[in-house]
Parts: structure tokens; C-alpha cells; sequence
């Protein structure tokens, strides 16, 4: 366990459909991440939040919608989303934001497929 | 910005031999290296790090070695398990800049 959890594990939706993903920390970070994990690609970010606030934003799709309620606390509202947003979305948080040597723990991920 | 390169893509091992993953970046900044193991089905998780500042480092049947001037840092696995069998991600990352993570090394450890 690293301390930053993530629901739902699995998710399976329609084009059509909204629905949120969650993630939680019990580290006491004020860092949080969400990052997209494709087959055969590396790692990309998505967004980046230092205390609540959204501080990047990498080019994601307006499909694609974060909300940090608090800093313990991550979400990743989905609409309409397409085939190729099938993957596994992680959730990452640090101590401080870009500080270089700051370690990222990483949730377990949720594995979404979108049919 | 930064770019991290990862090599072998893919590696096999017997059982109790070494493994050795490089990786090379571009931006002397770049001050911190860690590595991560992912296993099926779970995030990645962090197995070591190194510090520009250190050359070497070494935790029981892992080490990574960093040589800042050729810009490469390489993970060493010794007397593997198959435990050991997973996804390996390098990156690197500078003061004010988010993490640049490699593309990954699948290491599957041949009983």
C-alpha cells in the first residue's frame, strides 16, 4: 500500500455516459496528480494540483474534467468520452509540487474501457 | 524539455543472473532518478532513487548507478527472482519541473 487509493478499480462505459473517477491520499501531500497509462506509451500527465489549485493542464481533451476538492482529494469527471480513452488513469501525489526530488506515489490505478 | 529514453524494451533472464535496464535524459538539470516496478494490475511503485549528488546506491539485491556526465543512469538487478517480473519505469525530473518517465522495460525472470 502507498497511501493513495483510487475507485473504481475497473470501469466500463458507454460513449454517452458520465462518470467520475476518485482519488485519495493519507500522506499529507499538497501535490496531486492524474496521469493516462496506454498500452505501449509512456506515462502522460494530465494534470497537475499543488494545494487545490490546477497548475497544468497537458492539452487534455475538454472531455476530461479534474476537481480537487481539498488536497487529499482528486477527481477525474468523464463525458463523452471515445474508444482511445480506454486505459488505465493513475492518480500520483507528492510532497510539494515540482520540488525535483519529491517522490511520487502512485494509486493502484482504474482500468477504464470505453465501449 | 526533457526526454527520457529507456533500454531494453524488453528483457529475459534466468533465474539468478542480473538484469540491467539503462536510461539516458537530456537536461543536465535534471537532479533526481527514481524507478519504479509495476506489476499486473497495480500502479507503479517506487523501488529506488538516486540524487545527483551520489554516484551509486545500493538496497540489498537492487543498486542504480548514475553517470551525470554521460546523462545516464542504470538500474541492477542481482540474483533475480521471479518475483522480480514486471514493468520498470526510469525518470527523471529538475527543481520546478514535473517528473519525465521512461517507456517502460518488460523484465520477465525465467524459472
Amino acid at each position: 500500500e502507498t497511501g493513495v487509493t483510487q475507485t473504481p478499480r475497473h470501469l466500463v462505459m458507454g460513449m454517452t455516459n458520465k462518470k467520475s473517477l476518485k482519488c485519495e491520499q493519507h500522506l499529507g501531500h499538497n501535490a496531486m496528480y492524474w496521469y493516462k497509462q496506454s498500452a505501449k506509451k509512456p506515462l502522460e500527465l494530465m494534470f497537475v494540483y499543488s494545494l487545490e489549485e490546477r497548475v497544468e493542464n497537458n492539452s487534455v481533451p475538454s472531455r476530461f474534467s479534474p476537481e480537487c476538492p481539498n488536497s487529499s482529494h482528486l477527481f477525474l469527471h468523464l463525458h463523452t468520452l471515445q474508444p482511445e480513452d480506454s486505459a488505465l488513469y493513475l492518480c500520483a501525489s507528492s510532497q510539494r509540487l515540482a520540488a525535483s526530488t519529491d517522490t511520487q506515489y502512485f494509486g493502484p490505478g482504474t482500468r477504464l474501457t470505453v465501449l | 524539455g526533457e526526454n527520457v529514453e529507456q533500454h531494453p524494451s524488453t528483457l529475459s533472464v534466468q533465474e539468478g543472473d542480473s538484469a540491467v535496464i539503462k536510461c539516458t535524459y537530456s537536461d543536465s538539470a535534471s537532479n533526481y532518478f527514481p524507478w519504479y516496478k509495476q506489476e499486473l494490475g497495480k500502479g507503479p511503485q517506487l523501488i529506488i532513487d538516486i540524487r545527483s549528488n551520489v554516484g551509486e546506491k545500493k538496497d540489498q539485491r537492487i543498486a542504480v548507478t548514475l553517470n551525470k556526465t554521460a546523462k545516464h543512469f542504470s538500474l541492477h538487478i542481482t540474483e533475480t527472482q521471479p518475483e522480480d517480473s514486471a514493468v520498470y519505469f526510469c525518470a527523471a525530473s529538475s527543481y520546478g519541473q514535473n517528473f519525465v518517465f521512461g517507456p517502460g522495460t518488460r523484465l520477465s525472470v525465467l524459472p
